[in-house]
């Protein structure tokens, strides 16, 4: 692997069902990011993880759940999915003992819930 | 609150020089990233800013100035290929990132 995986690369979905996004990195990054990006808004920050063990609500964390234990992996799961979280979702990571660096994001799952 | 804003969409030809521009509202600042995306894809790194000033790497170059809460971003000698959306992001004082919506850039022959 090299950099950031996200599986699935795409899926359509039934409202109602539960859905895991899977995030994997390979950089040893401390801290990870769920985004979602939808037409005409920047992205928005759902949930996020500083370092292994503990996680964060961004700023549109209602109806997504995130774990982190260990610092590889990062996964998204949707209890019960809905059609307005139907987007692009992009994880991303930073090595946040540096500081003040950039966010290396993944290719992205691009999800239709109907 | 926090809030970045900057154009939606932005037309140049091939060749020529063209400037974005945005402006950050945020809680702390901890420095200025941009990033470019093509359509369909991962966003990418292009360059950060936390002092005042000019940053050059090749063709890009992206100024800041603090005090006035202000980035451009600066694409020189245009090619096909910038063809791509443009996001501004904002560092606030807990190292989250805060996103412009995004500025499309459409290169024209």
């Amino acid at each position: 692997i090299a950099g950031i995986t996200q599986a699935p690369t795409s899926q359509i979905l039934a409202a109602g069902r539960r859905m895991t996004l899977r995030c994997t990195q390979d950089m040893r990054h401390n801290a990870m990011y769920w985004y979602r990006q939808d037409l005409g808004l920047g992205l928005r920050l759902i949930h996020y993880s500083n370092t292994a063990g503990t996680t964060g609500k961004g700023e549109v964390p209602d109806g997504y759940s995130v774990s982190r234990a260990n610092t590889d992996d990062f996964p998204l799961t949707l209890a019960s999915a809905v059609p307005s979280q139907t987007s692009v979702y992009f994880c991303a990571s930073s090595d946040r003992l540096a500081g003040a660096t950039e966010q290396f994001f993944g290719p992205g799952t691009r999800l239709t819930v109907l | 609150g926090q809030n970045i804003d900057q154009p939606t969409e932005m037309t140049a030809t091939e060749g020529a020089i063209v400037q974005i521009n945005c402006t950050y509202q945020t809680s702390g600042f901890n420095g200025l990233f941009w990033y470019q995306q093509h359509a369909g894809e991962a966003p990418t790194f292009l360059s950060y800013n936390v002092l005042d000033g000019l940053e050059e790497k090749g063709r890009f170059s992206s100024f800041l100035s603090r005090s006035k809460g202000y980035s451009y971003l600066l694409l020189k000698e245009l090619q096909m290929k910038d063809s791509a959306s443009y996001l501004c992001a904002a560092m606030d004082s807990n190292y989250q990132l805060i996103w412009g919506a995004g500025t499309k850039l459409i290169i024209k022959p």
